[in-house]
């Protein structure tokens, strides 16, 4: 167990539909980072907050958003969901801001049928 | 920008046989480089990062700043390497991490 914790590990759902996904970091770590796997485009960088405030965003589509609580779990919200979103979401999270790696999560499947 | 370039999509040697998995980054500010790992499409985990100079389960890596590269090595590789193998480089300030293409690593017996 990494320490970083994502649920669900599997969802399955339909085009059109929207999901939330859910991460909870590192005991201590304020950093929370979203990106998403995929088989042809590799590791690509979502969004990252810091305690609460946005940081960095990269090729986020408007379809989706994300926010960090007070209590630092964060959400990732993806609508209007397209046969091309299915793809393995991983949240990482890090303390401070990261100059010691990434600690990862096991990720989120999620398929769009 | 940050860019971090894998050229090989997958490498295969013998069990026994020395590795080197390759990585090039371009960025213009100070580079902070890691390695991660990944089996099986499971959760990514830190192999190595440039500041420590460790060395993991054999795994060594040298940032050369004058090659731009930061590729990693092992003398003799094992079964048990065969993984993804990604090369990531932060940004000033740590707002992200890129990440290269990866390369597959296969070792056969």
């Amino acid at each position: 167990d990494s320490g970083v914790t994502q649920t669900p590990k599997h969802l399955i759902t339909a085009t059109g539909q929207r999901v939330t996904l859910r991460c909870s970091p590192r005991s201590g770590d304020l950093s929370v980072y979203w990106y998403q796997q995929s088989l042809d485009q590799g590791l690509q960088f979502l969004i990252h907050y810091y305690n609460g405030e946005e940081r960095a965003k990269g090729n986020i589509l408007e379809r989706f958003s994300a926010q960090q609580f007070p209590d630092l779990h964060s959400e990732l919200n993806l609508s209007s969901l397209e046969l091309g979103d299915s793809a393995l979401y991983f949240c990482a999270s890090s303390g401070s801001l990261g100059g010691h790696g990434y600690t990862f999560g096991s990720g989120t499947r999620l398929t769009v049928v | 920008a940050q860019r971090v370039t894998q050229p090989e999509k997958l490498l295969s040697v013998f069990k026994g046989a020395p590795v080197e998995l390759k990585c090039n980054y371009s960025y213009s500010g100070s580079p902070e480089l890691f390695w991660y790992v990944q089996y099986s499409r499971q959760r990514l985990q830190l192999l190595l990062r440039h500041i420590s100079r460790e060395s993991i389960k054999g795994f060594t890596a040298d940032l050369n700043k004058g090659e731009t590269s930061f590729h990693l090595k092992k003398p003799f590789a094992q079964e048990e390497d065969s993984a993804m193998y990604y090369c990531a480089l932060g940004n000033t300030g740590f707002q992200k991490l890129v990440f290269g293409t990866g390369t597959r690593l296969l070792v056969s017996p």
